[in-house]
């Protein structure tokens, strides 16, 4: 069974432009998230998508956008790029374990952002 | 506001030694805990999940829950140089979200 799929794994953009980051969950996973982590912050939730709508968000601005297809793939766009947005952009796949209530989540490889 | 704190090391064992990680969290309805290994320049790897109070044992790796005092640990067993990474402690967060320690560097010395 293939992992998380994410691409591209390495990015450098200019300040003020703007970047979409891809992620392919593993095969019958529905929900995807995405996190942002920082040597200072640590790992920081972004968003939620499940079934194609944003189901939960974290405390970022407007700027971070996100949202999944039909297919359960999901896109990340950080508009306006600024300096702080260097970071490691980590996706995540979960699936809800049958008769536990709970969930466990899979992190694809993460696309390395530097913002220059 | 949920929280889960670690202690950032960096913990230092020798090689066949015990490594103890721990990690406290503030929501006391906390139910399920996951401890994730990432090694430098790559990901972090869901190496244990544990749902209910008392002791989860995987190979190497045993995983306690104290629900009472809020605490949270991994113990790695007959510890290796491949162990050295960091470990990061994660719980549910109030927006179905998880929400993650700063980790601990664990460095295993041969």
């Amino acid at each position: 069974k293939a992992g998380v799929t994410q691409t591209p794994r390495y990015l450098i953009k200019t300040r003020g432009q703007q970047v979409t980051l891809s992620c392919s969950p593993i095969s019958g996973h529905r929900s995807v998230s995405w996190y942002q982590q920082t040597p200072g912050q640590g790992l920081q939730f972004l968003f939620e998508y499940f079934s194609e709508t944003q189901r939960n968000k974290g405390n970022f601005p407007g700027r971070f956008s996100g949202r999944q297809f039909s297919n359960s793939r999901s896109e990340m766009n950080v508009s306006t790029l600024e300096l702080g947005d260097s970071a490691l952009y980590l996706c995540a796949s979960s699936f809800l374990i049958s008769g536990t209530g709970n969930t466990e989540a899979f992190f694809g490889q993460g696309t390395r952002l530097t913002v220059v | 506001q949920k929280e889960v704190e670690q202690n950032s090391g960096p913990l230092s064992v020798p090689e066949g030694a015990i490594a103890s990680l721990n990690c406290t969290y503030s929501d006391r309805g906390s139910q399920s805990f996951f401890w994730y290994r990432q090694y430098s320049g790559k990901s972090p790897e869901l190496i244990m999940s544990i749902y209910s109070n008392g002791d989860k044992e995987d190979g190497r790796f045993t995983a306690q829950l104290n629900k009472a005092s809020q605490y949270v640990s991994l113990l790695i067993r007959d510890s290796q140089p491949s162990d050295s990474a960091t470990y990061l402690c994660a719980g549910p967060g109030s927006q179905g979200n998880l929400i993650f320690g700063k980790g601990t560097k664990l460095s295993v010395k041969p």
